[in-house]
């Protein structure tokens, strides 16, 4: 079955240090990536996302990911965090042939300490 | 930068009433989808709209549940009669045509007493 784990529910870190999001999928084809994420009371915007091209991609706000098919995974980073970061972030699948249908990860909420 | 707006932001009904939930989609999109979020849990697909019609639905939009797209700029989410779980957010999305990514609205936040 197609499924996407979110192998943190809760990340706390400070203020200045860095960010490590992980997320990792089923492999049976090759699917687009993305992360979202949701602030409190707001909707849901996309972070970046990969769909085939360069395996390290770049997102808003200082965030990057890199898709690693040995491993089927596409881990969040962020060098330096900021307290405007704490949030819920989700990573999202979407895969070949479901006409861009998402399964979301179960979702890690990113605590930022001073 | 457009963006895909929905109303009401916050819903109180009784058990047994009809809900629609509303969604103005980005104007040049043509899919379009509803998923909720219960309170702690994951965000899941209900359904995927295009041409008029359901392309896909999962298995948690029963009978209960149907979609619309009336007048060519709304997209409804109707329940016939809830039920205290459906309780959730509601987010709606839509994506153009040469792209996979979904802009998602602020969502519907429906409480079911």
């Amino acid at each position: 079955a197609q499924s996407v784990t979110q192998l943190d529910s809760h990340v706390s870190v400070s203020e200045g240090t860095p960010v490590l999001l992980r997320c990792n999928y089923s492999s049976s084809y090759s699917p687009s990536l993305f992360w979202y994420v949701q602030h409190p009371n707001k909707g849901l915007q996309l972070l970046l996302k990969y769909t085939s091209a360069a395996t390290l991609v770049k997102g808003i706000n200082g965030f990057e990911a890199e898709f690693k098919k040995s491993e089927t995974s596409f881990h969040l980073t962020k060098p330096s965090a900021h307290m405007s970061d704490a949030a819920e972030y989700f990573c999202v699948v979407s895969w070949p042939g479901t006409a861009s249908k998402l399964t979301f990860g179960t979702g890690t909420r990113l605590q930022v300490t001073l | 930068e457009p963006e895909v707006t929905q109303t009401p932001s916050h819903q109180v009904t009784q058990m047994g009433q009809e809900v629609i939930l509303r969604c103005v989609p980005i104007s040049n999109h043509l899919y379009f989808y509803w998923y909720r979020q219960i309170l702690g849990q994951k965000v899941e697909f209900l359904v995927s709209f295009y041409n008029n019609e359901i392309s896909e639905k999962s298995e948690i939009f029963d009978d209960q549940f149907s979609v619309e797209r009336p007048d060519g700029s709304n997209f409804t989410l109707k329940i016939r009669s809830t039920k205290l779980e459906d309780s959730a957010m509601y987010f709606c999305a839509s994506r153009a045509v040469n792209t996979g990514e979904l802009f998602f609205g602020e969502g519907s936040r429906l409480t079911v007493l």
